[in-house]
């Protein structure tokens, strides 16, 4: 059974503060890797979606990298704002097309 | 907005009934994604279409099925609800494959009675 992790389960930081989280996934069979971002009672909103191994990706003051051999993606939020307060999810996508989420990280960032 | 619409936003219904939930993707997207959320669970891929055919199946149900049609909208069919089909069910659309950023729906809200 494929079992994609996050940690922490959440978060709660001060405005200001850097902050990363991580998420886990199997080695094999990898093909891409997404991270989104998740308000309340909103829909979850892409990041970035990331296929090599090495790669980085930035938008803004967030930024993302990924360990394809060793399974894991570390999501990066430099100076966090109150707005930055949601639930970030990774997305593990098979290379036989299976899509596996993660629990998702709850971060609150407290002003 | 991300250009992906969802109807309806809320649906109540009986167990054993049948509805079917409908999505349009953006415009130019070819890939439609179904995804459920229950209360107890974190997102569950269903099923994904391409241009009309399935592409992969996630842990959907026999008691659900879905299709694209020819002008690349969806709809996901439930049958003989159960209690435990109560969830948010969520359409994602994108160009083409996995490699490219997944826009949600604003989901549609099943609560079996």
């Amino acid at each position: 059974i494929l079992n994609v992790e996050q940690s922490p389960q959440s978060l709660h930081v001060q405005e200001g503060d850097s902050t990363n989280f991580t998420c886990s996934f199997p080695s094999s069979n990898f093909y891409a890797l997404h991270w989104y971002r998740w308000e309340t009672a909103k829909s979850p909103e892409a990041l970035f979606v990331m296929t090599l191994n090495g790669d980085e990706k930035k938008k803004g003051r967030i930024s993302a990298t990924l360990n394809t051999k060793e399974g894991y993606s570390y999501l990066y939020i430099k100076g966090s704002q109150p707005e930055d307060s949601a639930t970030y999810l990774c997305a593990f996508k098979t290379s036989y097309d299976k899509v596996i989420f993660g629990p998702g990280t709850s971060l609150s960032v407290i002003p | 907005d991300s250009g992906v619409t969802q109807t309806p936003k809320h649906l109540i219904t009986a167990t054993g009934q049948r509805v079917t939930l409908r999505c349009s993707p953006r415009s130019g997207d070819l890939s439609v994604y179904w995804y459920q959320q229950s209360l107890d669970q974190g997102l569950q891929f269903l099923i994904h279409y391409y241009n009309g055919e399935e592409r992969a199946k996630g842990n959907i149900l026999e008691r659900f099925s879905a299709q694209q049609f020819p002008d690349l909208h969806s709809e996901l069919n439930l049958s003989s609800l159960e209690l435990g089909d109560s969830a948010l069910y969520f359409c994602a659309s994108s160009v083409a494959s996995q490699v490219y950023e997944q826009y949600f729906g604003p989901g549609t809200r099943l609560t079996v009675t």
